[in-house]
């Protein structure tokens, strides 16, 4: 058990809709990651927050977009939903943004589109 | 950060140690070598990190040449449960951000 807690382990919807996934950071750790997997793009970055504050982005797409909350949580949300958006989405955590610490894992959210 | 090569898959007995190797030709003096593993489908898995020196924790050792262009990761005795892909990753604080960039990874096979 990793400590990262994700939400929903599944979700399925239809092209066009819009969804949120959910992430409980461990506790202590004040920088939140996503990540994206799918079979022909293999494990992508997306976004990365701290303390609340965008750190960084990745190959992000516009349709997206995140925010980590005063309690450190964080949301992806997706929206206007295509068929390639279905993927396992990953959550990660970690203390600070120095390279001397580890990132942690969550198990994942997989999206299915239909 | 830097790019890591890695064999695209290795088999090993169960039983025996497995040596998972990284080249790192273009690393940096403040890159960190990460090792991460995925199995099936579950979310990566920190394994160890360096950056000089040779690591050691309760999964595995970490061994870094001396000019740092390559590292080894070491099972020592792999089970059927160490089946997965292991990601080898150089992780630099720049850009103010410590993102992971993960590659193909080494799909090892441990066999019974």
């Amino acid at each position: 058990d990793s400590g990262v807690t994700q939400t929903p382990k599944h979700l399925i919807t239809a092209t066009g809709q819009r969804v949120t996934l959910r992430c409980s950071p461990r506790s202590g750790d004040l920088s939140v990651y996503w990540y994206q997997q799918s079979l022909d793009q293999g494990l992508q970055f997306l976004i990365q927050y701290y303390n609340g504050e965008e750190r960084a982005k990745g190959n992000i797409l516009e349709r997206f977009s995140a925010q980590q909350f005063p309690d450190l949580h964080s949301e992806l949300n997706l929206s206007s939903l295509e068929l390639g958006d279905s993927a396992l989405y990953f959550c990660a955590s970690s203390r600070t943004v120095d390279s001397n610490q580890p990132q942690h894992f969550g198990d994942g959210t997989r999206l299915s589109i239909l | 950060d830097a790019k890591t090569t890695q064999p695209p898959s290795m088999d090993c007995a169960e039983g025996r140690a497995a040596n998972l190797p990284c080249n790192h030709s273009t690393i940096s003096g403040n890159e960190y070598v990460y090792w991460y593993r995925q199995i099936h489908s579950q979310g990566p898995q920190y394994i160890i990190h360096g950056l000089k020196n040779n690591e050691t924790n309760e999964m595995a050792s970490l061994i870094i040449t001396e000019d740092r262009k390559s590292s080894t990761l070491i099972l020592p005795h792999a089970t059927l449960r160490d089946t997965a892909v292991y990601y080898c990753i150089a992780v630099n604080y720049g850009g103010a951000t410590n993102k992971l960039i993960f590659g193909t990874g080494t799909l090892l096979a441990v066999q019974p």
